[in-house]
């Protein structure tokens, strides 16, 4: 079974602080992604990597930064957290090829931002 | 504006009726369509998934449809269960396959 872990399921921060979420998995999988879940808008990508050290922007990159220094971590960082990233993050991974890109979730982090 | 929209944020049904969700999309270019359900406190898991050269896809209880010249697919769960009360999202593949946009997901509930 493949698993994604994220490291934090509640987390709350005040405003302007840095903020880290780790993700990990253990599939050996190339793509990672970083979401953010709103009520009615969905999930949208924040940031995707398809190698290490690699990254692509997605829809709302905006007041986030990612990282992966590792194949099985991708950590995506809140440099001065504001309210408005109060929000459900879900990190996912997947297969480079194949599958046809079935990405596999961790069970989100919470966070609240006061 | 949402490439993928599922317009209705909700529906009940009653246990052992059949539940249909409904997503359009308006890329034409996209062939290739997923569904992923979502209990609350776990992530979004696949459900199933339909290519665009197929109209129709089933798995036991759960079949996909798709309407390409309505850029239209529907999920229908017969027979609907409690346990299938979660919020489920739609999502279509990028043609580099590797990039999913998803919709704003609809909450089932199943009642007893």
């Amino acid at each position: 079974d493949v698993k994604v872990t994220q490291s934090s399921r509640y987390l709350v921060k005040r405003t302007g602080e840095k903020v880290f979420l780790e993700c990990v998995q253990d599939m050996d999988h190339e793509n990672m992604f970083w979401y953010r879940q709103d009520p009615g808008l969905g999930l949208r990508l924040i940031y995707f990597s398809y190698d290490v050290k690699m990254k692509e922007k997605g829809d709302i990159p905006e007041g986030y930064s990612v990282s992966r220094e590792k194949k099985e971590r991708f950590s995506l960082i809140l440099e001065s957290a504001s309210t408005n990233q109060t929000s459900m993050y879900l990190c996912a991974s997947s297969l480079q090829q194949g599958s046809k890109n079935i990405q596999y979730f961790g069970a989100g982090t919470r966070l609240s931002v006061l | 504006d949402q490439q993928v929209k599922q317009n209705s944020p909700s529906l009940s049904v009653q246990e052992g009726r059949i539940s249909i969700l409904n997503c359009d999309y308006t890329n034409s270019m996209f062939d290739y369509f997923l569904w992923y359900k979502k209990y609350p406190a776990e992530g979004p898991t696949f459900l199933i998934s339909i290519s665009s050269i197929k109209d129709k896809n089933e798995d036991g209880r759960f079949t996909v449809f798709l309407n390409k010249s309505a850029k239209h697919l529907s999920l229908h769960i017969v027979p609907s269960q409690p346990g299938d009360s979660a919020v489920y999202f739609c999502a279509e593949l990028n043609n580099a396959g590797n990039m999913l946009t998803f919709g704003g997901g609809t909450r089932l509930m199943v009642k007893p």
